[in-house]
């Protein structure tokens, strides 16, 4: 098994509705997780980070993380044409003190007009 | 504030070349990584450096890689005798310590040809 596993998609989700995108991890991986958005051509961006059970909002995101199924996941809301990206989830994996980060292949999120 | 910069945005070399990646990062930031981006996949862990040091280098793929962090901010990527294999893009990025999130730079994409 993957450290970190993502349906590469693509997703495609109409404009105004709400985004789900899922990602699941192995035991190997620390419980620090973090979503990335990548435009095509340019380098990942983060826009949250989780550490505990259960949920966290910022703005139209919501991150979600379910240490007992071993997932995590970025809801949208209200989605925009412009949140057409893909998205890497990362799990920390702690090498000597210090967090590397493992990234998922990536979903790449479509939001029809 | 400034964020994390790459030097440069492309080189394209001859196979056999030897090239070199530069990062700066952001002001303060203690920790650096490297990471290696292929198309259609997320980002894997080259090398880690806390301060000048490299902590972790378990992600360089073999010895024609090497980077050096002299001065604990500028850090340098070289590659020695590059094959096409090597052609992704070489993303840096950067955390106040080991263990918070982590912001990229750019990318450098390098071409073999």
């Amino acid at each position: 098994q993957k450290e970190v596993e993502q349906n590469s998609g693509p997703l495609s989700v109409p404009e105004g509705a709400i985004a789900s995108l899922n990602c699941t991890y192995s035991d190997r991986v620390s419980q620090s997780f973090f979503w990335y958005r990548q435009y095509s051509g340019k380098s990942p961006e983060l826009i949250m980070s989780i550490y505990s059970n259960g949920d966290k909002e910022d703005g139209r995101f919501t991150a979600q993380l379910n240490k007992a199924s071993q997932y995590v996941s970025l809801l949208i809301r209200d989605s925009q044409p412009s949140d057409s990206a893909t998205y890497l989830c990362a799990a920390a994996l702690i090498i000597q003190g210090a967090q590397k980060l493992v990234f998922g292949q990536g979903t790449r999120l479509t939001i029809n007009p | 504030g400034a964020g994390v910069s790459q030097t440069p945005s492309n080189k394209v070399t001859e196979k056999g070349k030897y090239v070199e990646l530069r990062c700066d990062p952001i002001s303060g930031h203690t920790a650096l990584y490297w990471y290696r981006q292929s198309l259609g996949q997320g980002p894997e862990f080259l090398i880690y450096f806390q301060g000048t040091g490299a902590a972790d280098d378990s992600g360089l793929p073999n010895d024609r890689f090497f980077a050096v962090r002299p001065e604990g901010s500028v850090s340098t990527l070289k590659i020695q005798r590059t094959e096409r294999g090597d052609s992704a893009v070489y993303l840096c990025a950067s955390s106040l310590s080991g263990h918070n999130e982590q912001f990229f730079g750019p990318g450098t994409r390098l071409t073999v040809l």
